[in-house]
């Protein structure tokens, strides 16, 4: 079946320590993105890429990093710098990002600071 | 309707019933709108969308109004079932002749649907 999976489900991290959150998908869709979820609170985008070897700062970077050296994968590091971790993470893509297309949801990961 | 806030609005609906979930977008400009529904611990499914030259949409039980004027968008569920029950949330799209780039997805806040037996 196609669709996007993120992994872990649940991931905890430690004071200081970097944490990366996978994202694959098989839709062959051009460009993917990251999602913040907090509590009561509209998704923000954190970044996102249109196409392989680029990608472009979403609203609420600081804190965060990602690559894309594959089109099926768009992976998410938490970095020590992002002093409140803690959210709902979601992964999303879209085939053309230029056309009104409707975004596809992995999962999500749920992260939490212990 | 959707609001800013740590608490989402909740609408209760008895089984069978038909539920209206309201959404206020903010950008005049904005020229498609997706409905998606979530349920606890997953990711957001699509619903239903709708671009703003038309001004309604029929899904299976699903109908999405848009009402230009007024900024406002509704989700409207015939016969409403328990599997149903979802936080619901709608999205605008801001074209890039407004944001100076590309297009921009924009997200509410959400509504919390009850479906009571």
């Amino acid at each position: 079946d196609g669709g996007i999976t993120q992994s872990p489900k649940y991931l905890f991290r430690k004071e200081g320590q970097n944490v990366t959150l996978s994202c694959e998908q098989n839709l062959n869709h051009d460009a993917m993105y990251w999602y913040r979820q907090d509590p009561g609170q509209g998704l923000r985008l954190i970044y996102y890429s249109q196409i392989v070897n680029d990608f472009q700062k979403g609203d609420i970077a600081e804190g965060y990093s990602v690559s894309r050296e594959k089109k099926e994968s768009f992976p998410l590091t938490v970095t020590s710098a992002q002093k409140n971790p803690t959210a709902f993470y979601l992964c999303a893509s879209t085939t053309d990002p230029s056309k009104r297309e409707k975004l596809f949801f992995g999962s999500g990961t749920q992260l939490s600071v212990l | 309707g959707e609001s800013v806030g740590l608490h989402l609005p909740t609408l209760s609906v008895q089984e069978g019933d038909n539920s209206i979930i309201n959404c206020a977008y903010s950008n005049s400009a904005s020229d498609y709108f997706i409905w998606y529904k979530q349920e606890s611990g997953k990711g957001p499914q699509f619903i239903i969308d709708i671009r703003s030259n038309m001004d309604k949409r029929q899904g299976q039980r699903v109908t999405v109004l848009l009402n230009k004027t007024v900024k406002h968008l509704s989700l409207q569920i015939a016969a409403t079932q328990p599997g149903d029950s979802a936080v619901y949330f709608c999205a605008e799209n801001i074209p890039p002749r407004v944001t100076g780039g590309g297009n921009k997805l924009t997200f509410g806040t959400g509504t919390q649907l009850k479906v009571e037996l």
